[in-house]
């Protein structure tokens, strides 16, 4: 199975901060990657896939980048409600597996 | 407007069976894949199934193969997971998903663009 990891494994930060989160997958996978956003008690929501593809209402502040192995998630201008937890998820082969996690909090 | 609704989830003694069921709404079932994932109590998001959107593929990763079931019924636009033998490691709330993609081949776009509120599993003696 592809292993997908994070860093970091959290971060705090301000309203207003750049913000970006790294994801690496133990083989190459393409641009077979998605971000997903997670809040407490709720189902997490798709942001990017195919790594750079933002999902539609899913705003600009946010984008991808990447190919292979070293993805990135951005959010160019943190603003409260992107407090939550965020996942990659690789698609290039089964089983589909996630990341553990980066945690954004407020600083 | 998609909807996605479990039901099913529940608590259940080591070795037991449950079946959970996804009655979704606001998009055409039968044209896209499905997908069961899961979440243990604080810890991260784990894939545990997928079917085509014709029901003719199925997919499972090896910590569930051979003991669950993921099925559709397109006439009543429902997604189920037939999970048998259950072991404490199953205890998690388990999220029905659509899919992007009619199927769940290489090349698809097989992420989860929809996600029903989640039903809790407990395996607990």
């Amino acid at each position: 199975a592809i292993r997908m990891t994070q860093s970091p494994s959290s971060l705090s930060a301000s309203t207003g901060d750049r913000v970006t989160i790294t994801c690496r997958a133990s083989q190459g996978i393409s641009s077979y990657l998605a971000w997903y956003q997670q809040k407490p008690g709720k189902a997490p929501n798709l942001l990017i896939y195919a790594a750079s593809t933002l999902q539609s209402g899913v705003p600009s502040r946010f984008s991808g980048s990447g190919s292979g192995t070293d993805f990135t998630l951005t959010i160019s201008c943190l603003q409260s409600e992107d407090f939550a937890t965020y996942y990659c998820q690789q698609y290039y082969s089964y089983p589909f597996t996630f990341g553990p996690g980066t945690k954004v909090d407020i600083k | 407007e998609v909807q996605l609704l479990e039901s099913g989830g529940g608590l259940v003694q080591p070795g037991g069976s449950l079946r959970l069921s996804c009655a979704a709404s606001g998009f055409t079932f039968s044209s896209y894949a499905m997908s069961w994932v899961r979440q243990a109590p604080g810890k991260g998001l784990e894939w545990v199934s997928a079917i085509s959107g014709s029901g003719g593929s199925t997919s499972y990763p090896d910590s569930v193969k051979g003991r669950f079931t993921i099925s559709r019924d397109d006439s009543k636009n429902t997604l189920y997971l037939q999970m048998n033998s259950l072991r404490a490691e199953d205890t998690a709330v388990y999220y029905c998903a659509k899919v992007s993609d009619i199927l769940i081949t290489f090349g698809g776009l097989i992420v989860f663009d929809y996600w029903g509120q989640g039903t809790l599993v407990t395996v607990s003696s």
